[in-house]
């Protein structure tokens, strides 16, 4: 299957800083990039729809000041935390699925993020 | 949108028998119901998908079934091991869309 990438897997940082996640993919072209957010023990959390070249779509009550996405390139997005506090950490996975995008999503490692 | 729930939170079972998990969507349009593992500190890796004009796949131990008319589908794990204790996830999606998630089974395998 397709491969994704993201870095770094874990991170751990002090509040007010920003954390920047690189997620790739390696063996196709991913014109679309999905980022989730999953607290310890719950479900993932769609935060927003990226594509290649266009502004990303952001999901309800999702901060899109707060998370920059960026997706300038067919192979790399990334997921800026800007300000980072304390309860942004969480486990962030980005996701991505081979053209014509209508089946399986394939993804990252995940990132792990803890804010002190 | 789309919305999934997922039954039950979680499940427990001796080595050998059966588990079965449920899920529900809400949109019609979904045609694409994978389901995935998530083993801790690890993203979730796919273990087995069905698309809406098939009513159920198998994969060795593992199946899935999907009623359209009652939007429901369903994870069948047979002869379970130690090593399929994790978190299970469904999801729901149509073409273009992410996938949307239901809330997650744990399932533990006791010997």
């Amino acid at each position: 299957g397709a491969v994704v990438s993201q870095h770094p897997s874990w991170v751990i940082c002090k509040s007010g800083t920003s954390v920047k996640i690189e997620c790739r993919s390696l063996d196709f072209q991913a014109t679309t990039m999905f980022w989730y957010r999953q607290f310890p023990k719950q479900s993932l959390m769609l935060m927003a729809t990226s594509n290649e070249g266009s502004k990303a779509t952001y999901e309800q009550g999702v901060e899109k000041d707060k998370f920059l996405i960026n997706h300038a390139s067919l192979t790399l997005s990334t997921l800026t935390v800007t300000s980072a506090h304390p309860e942004d950490s969480s486990f962030y996975i980005c996701a991505s699925s081979v053209p014509p995008n209508t089946g399986e999503l394939f993804f990252g490692e995940g990132s792990r993020l803890t804010v002190l | 949108g789309e919305n999934v729930e997922q039954h039950p939170s979680t499940l427990s079972v001796q080595e050998g028998d059966s588990a079965v998990i449920k899920c529900t969507y809400s949109d019609s349009a979904s045609n694409y119901f994978p389901w995935y593992k998530q083993e801790l500190g690890k993203g979730p890796q796919l273990i087995i998908d069905i698309r809406s004009n098939v009513g159920e796949k198998k994969d060795q131990r593992i199946a899935v079934t999907l009623n359209k008319t009652a939007k429901h589908f369903s994870l069948h794990i047979t002869e379970t091991q130690p090593e399929d204790s994790a978190v299970y996830f469904c999801a729901a999606r149509q073409a273009g869309t992410a996938l949307i998630f239901g809330k997650g089974t744990t399932l533990s395998v006791s010997s």
